[in-house]
């Protein structure tokens, strides 16, 4: 069965940085996009980005470019998401989630990643 | 961005209540959206996609439906389990969600 499980919860500094993973399985990994959504408390969903796990590319949204880096390693099945220069509004769980580059329809998602950014 | 409206950001209703959600979307995006639930501390769960498509396992009693702008959300009797929060998504363009709607029981 498709799983997708995230790392443990964080908590940051204002201007540091946060690298979650998501590690897929149960599926070939490099055969569907993966997406970056976020949560903030109490607040509703924002898509960050997706990388492509075959290839490596990646498109992020507005908002988090020059902040967000998504990479992956084939040999784990595992996409990351990097956040810099960290501010307390990016308190959140992030997301993974799969999906099509284009067909973006989340039918897995990881458990979601706390990530408090508190001084 | 395509902006989605969602309406109401939160309802009451008794079991067994017809519940219905909408979502407006800034822009015409033909079919593609999608609707969500997600229960307090989980990740959503994908409920309807392409507007009124049923995914796998879910119960009938949730239905989709709309294209263009317009689209509807509806639970045909609301049961204990339904608490939660109901989120809709466009994929036309780069995916955007509707602000979300909490639904309680009276």
């Amino acid at each position: 069965q498709v799983q997708l499980v995230q790392s443990g919860a964080e908590v940051k500094k204002p201007g540091a940085s946060v690298k979650v993973s998501c590690k897929a399985s149960g599926y070939t990994f490099t055969s569907y996009y993966m997406h970056w959504v976020r949560q903030a408390p109490g607040q509703g969903l924002e898509w960050m980005g997706i990388i492509n796990p075959s290839g490596g590319s990646t498109s992020y949204a507005q908002k988090f470019q020059g902040r967000v880096t998504m990479t992956r390693d084939t040999s784990t099945s595992t996409v990351y998401m990097e956040l810099s220069s960290l501010r307390s509004e990016d308190t959140a769980v992030y997301y993974c989630a799969r999906a099509g580059q284009w067909l973006v329809i989340y039918n897995y998602w990881g458990q979601g990643t706390l990530v408090t950014v508190s001084s | 961005d395509i902006q989605m409206t969602q309406s109401p950001s939160s309802l009451s209703a008794s079991v067994g209540d017809r519940v219905t959600i909408t979502c407006q979307a800034s822009q015409d995006i033909s079919n593609y959206l999608n609707w969500y639930q997600q229960k307090p501390g989980k990740a959503p769960k994908l409920l309807i996609y392409d507007a009124s498509n049923l995914e796998t396992g879910v119960p009938s009693r949730f239905s989709g439906s709309g294209s263009g702008t317009d689209f509807t959300f509806t639970i045909s009797s609301l049961q204990p389990e339904d608490i939660a929060t109901y989120y809709c998504q466009q994929y036309d363009n780069l995916p955007t969600f509707g602000g979300g709607t909490k639904v309680e029981i009276k």
